[in-house]
């Protein structure tokens, strides 16, 4: 059973620093990764998706790496805003259930002025 | 436009009601799901619609029935719910098939309350 894991639960950081995000998954056969924020008691907004074929995607501040053989992700936040503060969660889609995300807990991030 | 709406925002029912929850969606997307999430946990699947036809339940009660009436809409029927039912429920879309059409894109969600 697919296992999806994100580390720290919770991260605080002053305005300015680098946020570094992790997500970790049990079963390497993934189709893709996907990147989202949720705001409280809001919807949950896409930042990034992965294909099982790439390395990385870049958006903006934003950079997701995989490393789909020792199923790990990282999320780059470059240069932390306020705005930013919010819960991050990974989410991975398997290769035999396209479009089923399994989600990790999540990393809340606050970001201090 | 990338928006999936949800309506109503907040709903607050007893046990014995009746009531539904409404997603829609204009991008032309051909997959469109329902999640559940509770307080300070990850959204968990429920339904999958692919081409108005349902594609994936995860044992989910039959106090929550869904229903797709075409391609733009997702309905979700609710009956004799416990208060454990009580949760943010979520709706999404995407375009299996098309170019970058893997992303789910959410709504705002729909904030329940079971008395």
């Amino acid at each position: 059973k697919q296992e999806v894991t994100q580390i720290p639960a919770a991260l605080s950081v002053p305005e300015g620093e680098n946020l570094v995000l992790n997500c970790s998954f049990t079963d390497s056969a993934i189709y893709n990764l996907q990147w989202f924020r949720q705001d409280p008691g809001k919807g949950l907004t896409s930042l990034l998706l992965i294909q099982s074929s790439q390395r990385e995607q870049t958006s903006g501040r934003l950079n997701a790496s995989l490393d789909k053989s020792s199923g790990r992700s990282t999320l780059y936040i470059a240069a932390s805003q306020p705005g930013d503060s919010a819960t991050y969660l990974c989410a991975v889609s398997p290769t035999d259930s396209w479009g089923k995300l399994q989600f990790g807990a999540g990393t809340q991030v606050v970001v201090t002025p | 436009d990338t928006e999936v709406t949800q309506t109503p925002k907040h709903l607050v029912m007893g046990m014995t009601n009746k009531k539904s929850l409404k997603c829609e969606q204009h991008m032309g997307h051909r997959a469109m799901y329902w999640y559940k999430q509770k307080a300070k946990k990850p959204p968990e699947l429920m339904f999958v619609y692919s081409y108005e036809k349902l594609s994936i339940n995860e044992s989910v009660p039959s106090r929550f029935s869904p229903e797709c009436p075409n391609s733009s809409l997702l309905n979700l029927h609710l009956h004799a719910l416990q208060p454990e039912d009580s949760a943010l429920y979520l709706c999404a879309s995407n375009a299996p098939g098309q170019a970058n059409g893997d992303t789910q894109y959410f709504g705002p969600g729909t904030r329940l309350t079971v008395l």
